[in-house]
């Protein structure tokens, strides 16, 4: 079984700055993908980024990045120049390829403040 | 582009009555869909997930059911429901990508 551990369930950072949330998973899977998920107060579940574990190249989305070793198995979400509406619990996800049961970690709570 | 309908906001319910939460999907057909459940504050918990129409998998042994009587049309059930069913109850869908894409969420209270 698939298990995805975000080891830091709270953390804060000064706008304009860049914040690192971790994210590690065990698989014995060689296929599969990765997200991480924003929820805002709002709760509307939001997909953030997208990384296939076939691809080496880093995924980006604009202010956000990931961090994937596929080899420790780590993907980490790296958010520069923080704004206020990155305020939000944001979700570690994995789904092995060819299946369509995504395991979550347990998220973290990102505060940012003025 | 996907649309997931998911309503009730909120409900407050008591101990002991039914329940049914509905769910409809617009711009996809025969997605893979799924109930999940948030406890306050914390990650997804997934109860149910359909490939198909009348395909239904529990992930989560519980008092509550899910159907699936048309392909863009997801329900969650219960004949009775207890104070441990309170929580909020995300519908979502499974992109052709893998991505999720959810619902809006109802905040389900049982007094």
């Amino acid at each position: 079984a698939q298990t995805v551990t975000q080891s830091q369930p709270e953390m804060s950072v000064q706008e304009a700055e860049t914040v690192t949330l971790s994210c590690t998973y065990d698989t014995s899977e060689n296929n599969y993908y990765l997200f991480w998920y924003k929820q805002p107060p709002s709760r509307q579940m939001i997909l953030v980024i997208r990384q296939e574990a076939y691809k080496q190249q880093n995924a980006t989305e604009n202010r956000f990045s990931v961090n994937f070793q596929k080899a420790a198995k780590s993907f980490s979400l790296k958010i520069s120049d923080s704004q206020l509406g990155d305020t939000a619990m944001y979700f570690c996800a994995f789904t092995p390829g060819g299946s369509y049961i995504p395991t979550f970690g347990r998220g973290t709570s990102l505060i940012v403040h003025p | 582009s996907q649309t997931i309908h998911q309503w009730p906001a909120t409900l407050v319910q008591p101990v002991g009555s039914p329940l049914s939460l509905e769910c409809t999907v617009e711009g996809t057909s025969n997605p893979n869909l799924y109930w999940y459940r948030q406890a306050a504050g914390r990650g997804l918990q997934l109860l149910f997930y359909s490939v198909g129409i009348g395909q239904i998998s529990s992930e989560v042994p519980q008092n509550l059911s899910a159907s699936r009587p048309q392909d863009r049309q997801f329900i969650l059930s219960s004949k009775k429901l207890l104070l441990s069913d309170s929580g909020f109850y995300l519908c979502a869908l499974t992109a052709p990508n893998e991505k999720l894409f959810f619902g809006s969420g109802t905040q389900l209270s049982v007094l």
